[in-house]
């Protein structure tokens, strides 16, 4: 299987911070990656897909590069509604697999 | 819009059958377009992906979980199903629909998924 890591595990941040969250695959993935936002007691909602197209209506602070093992997710200038947990995962192959996730919190 | 909707028992005994369905609505089962996948998280934890079926009844599981898990399509009621077995406590989660375009690549993005539904393995 495809371990994907990401870091920070956490982090604390201020509204108007630019926020920057890595995800790192055990071998290549291209650019099959996709970043997902998660609130408490909610299910993932899709951020980005294949590492760098923001999906129809999302917010243009949300922004993804990367391909082969390292990714990045960027948020510039962080909101209030922003803070939740994201999750990385890789659609490469067979079983899909999902970053540990980040929690962005509220300094 | 397509909305998903899990359904099931919220409680199953160790060693019996965890049985979920979820029902589609605003969007066909059968249009072709779609993987129709299953995903989970344990209280806390990150999320697993369990497996998906196509609107043809094609599937495909993660190996982690193939010997006790059974995706089932029926596409007169727009719904699939889930079916794992011989479940102990490590399958307490949140169980998650999600549905995610068919593409070249074979590639699994969850555009769309069900609000969860809490299931705890326990006597």
């Amino acid at each position: 299987d495809i371990q994907m890591t990401q870091s920070p595990s956490s982090l604390s941040a201020s509204v108007g911070d630019r926020v920057t969250i890595t995800c790192r695959a055990s071998q290549s993935i291209s650019s099959y990656l996709n970043w997902y936002q998660q609130k408490p007691g909610k299910a993932p909602k899709l951020l980005i897909y294949a590492a760098s197209s923001l999906q129809s209506g999302v917010p243009s602070r949300f922004s993804g590069s990367g391909s082969g093992t390292d990714f990045t997710l960027t948020i510039t200038s962080l909101q209030p509604e922003d803070f939740a947990t994201y999750h990385c995962q890789q659609s490469y192959t067979i079983p899909r697999t999902f970053g540990q996730g980040t929690k962005v919190e509220i300094k | 819009q397509v909305q998903l909707q899990e359904s099931g028992p919220g409680l199953v005994k160790p060693s019996q059958t965890l049985s979920l369905t979820c029902t589609v609505s605003g969007g066909s089962i059968s249009s072709g377009d779609y993987y129709w996948s299953w995903i989970r998280q344990p209280p806390g934890k990150g999320l697993e992906w369990i497996g998906y079926i196509y609107y043809i009844g094609s599937t495909s599981y993660n190996p982690a979980l193939k010997s006790r898990v059974t995706i089932s399509v029926d596409t007169s009621k727009n719904q699939f199903s889930l079916k794992l077995s011989s479940v102990t406590a490590a399958d307490t989660a949140v169980y998650y629909c999600a549905r995610a375009p068919v593409t070249v690549a074979d590639s699994e993005t969850f555009e769309y998924w069900g609000q969860g539904t809490l299931v705890t393995v326990s006597s």
